[in-house]
């Protein structure tokens, strides 16, 4: 039973414009979350992460939103460079607690 | 810096065999996580410790496997027997302490049973 779901496993997008990546979440106690980014043949490493509190956070090129009623959060690339390209894992933890993560997805940063 | 260290990185047996998958965290992190990943269910927590004491082993799929953590750097997580659906990538991350900390990955051991 996912309780964060990633229900795109691949997205595609042009170098130079912004890549949206999405994820849903089930449990209304989740209060972090988290994205990691990972390239083959690695670990997962840490990307950037935001507070239940918050509903948004920015660091660089990255944003990621936060939409608590919808239990909804999005990572925001731009501009998308083709060493972006990697899967990423949307993690989400209820209090102090282990993270739950989704499933991942692939994108590609087409030059 | 060092990383988290995972060995070995492939690991492939046959059915059957003993399977011993061993982490070295990052010093200072007290938190330490195995998780399996999978195409189907992406990653999976296994089992954490904190201050090598196992916290939450609701994710080991079954008594085949088991996990330690005998000192602040070094862990363990066995598989016996083994089994053609246990292969998988299987990764170990550690942190600091609970909270809004993020795991530090390793990266990973690929196990193939045969």
């Amino acid at each position: 039973d996912q309780q964060v779901k990633q229900n795109s496993p691949s997205l595609s997008v042009q170098e130079g414009r912004i890549s949206i990546l999405n994820c849903d979440y089930t449990n209304s106690m989740f209060d972090y979350f988290l994205w990691y980014k990972k390239y083959p043949a690695e670990g997962p490493t840490f990307l950037i992460s935001i507070s239940s509190i918050k509903d948004k956070n920015e660091d660089g090129r990255f944003t990621v939103f936060l939409n608590k009623s919808a239990k909804h959060l999005s990572l925001h690339i731009v501009p998308s460079q083709p060493g972006d390209s990697a899967v990423y894992f949307c993690a989400a933890r209820p209090g102090a607690n282990n993270l739950f993560f989704g499933t991942g997805t692939r994108l590609t940063v087409i030059p | 810096d060092a990383g988290v260290i995972q060995s070995p990185r492939h690991e492939v047996t046959e059915m059957g065999q003993e399977v011993t998958l061993r982490c070295k965290p990052i010093s200072g992190h007290n938190s330490l996580f195995w998780y399996r990943q999978t195409m189907m269910r992406g990653l999976e927590l296994l089992i954490y410790f904190n201050n090598n004491v196992p916290i939450d082993d609701s994710g080991m799929p079954e008594d085949r496997f088991s996990a330690k953590m005998p000192n602040a750097s070094f862990s363990t997580l066995k598989i016996q027997p083994s089994e053609p659906r246990d292969s998988a990538v299987y990764f170990c991350a550690s942190s600091f302490g609970y909270g809004n900390q993020p795991q530090h990955f390793g990266d990973g051991t690929r196990l193939s049973i045969l």
